[in-house]
């Protein structure tokens, strides 16, 4: 059964600084890894998707790694904003239309 | 842009009464996932579609709810009776061939 964690549960970080935020997965037969973010009381906003082939994919101020053999990908956001604060989900399907396995997220915080 | 959209945005209801929840993916989308997110935790898949069959629906409280799709479209998830642990945020999401998944604003259920 797939397991998928996300550590540190909660991180503040001061304005500007890059946010590095950690993925674990235990099973490495994943079809694609998804990183998304959700505001409080609201729904999940897809930031990046990584196929199992990919070894990164970036979009602005984040870039997202996949390292299937040590069961890891790392989000990492650029020059930090207050915007930037809210939980971060990463979630991974075992196969082609799979459900989502997600991990607990993490719960970020920028101050200005 | 094409978005998932679900009702109501909340909902309050006694223990033992009926609830239903309602999701209308985008447009095109055969697969429609049903997920629970208990506040602090990541979601967890109750049920999935394709189209307007159940692929999925193994962690779903048969007991107590039910989801269908009945013309492969829009899906309809209904807890009866609810009970005080059913309180959580309901997501519906949707993804077109096994590719990226999309996610409503949710409803957030309180079963007082």
């Amino acid at each position: 059964k797939q397991e998928v964690t996300q550590i540190p549960a909660a991180l503040s970080v001061p304005e500007g600084e890059n946010l590095v935020l950690n993925c674990s997965f235990t099973d490495s037969a994943i079809y694609n890894l998804q990183w998304f973010r959700q505001d409080p009381g609201k729904g999940l906003t897809s930031l990046l998707l990584i196929q199992s082939s990919q070894r990164e994919q970036t979009s602005g101020r984040l870039n997202a790694s996949l390292d299937k053999s040590s069961g890891r990908s790392t989000l990492y956001i650029a020059a930090s904003q207050p915007g930037d604060s809210a939980t971060y989900l990463c979630a991974a399907p075992k196969a082609a239309g799979n459900k989502l396995t997600f991990g607990g997220g993490t719960r970020v915080l920028v101050k200005p | 842009e094409a978005e998932v959209a679900q009702s109501p945005r909340y909902k309050i209801t006694e223990k033992s009464q009926a609830v239903a929840f309602w999701c209308d993916p985008i447009s095109g989308h055969a697969t429609l996932y049903w997920y629970r997110q208990i506040l602090g935790q990541g979601p967890e898949l109750l049920v999935q579609f394709q189209d307007e069959s159940v692929v999925d629906d193994s962690q779903l409280p048969k007991d107590r709810f039910s989801a269908e799709r009945l013309k492969g479209v829009d899906s309809t998830l209904k807890i009866q009776p609810a009970e005080l642990g059913d309180s959580a945020m309901y997501l519906c999401a949707s993804s077109l061939a096994a590719t990226e998944a999309f996610f409503g604003q949710g409803t957030r259920l309180t079963v007082v």
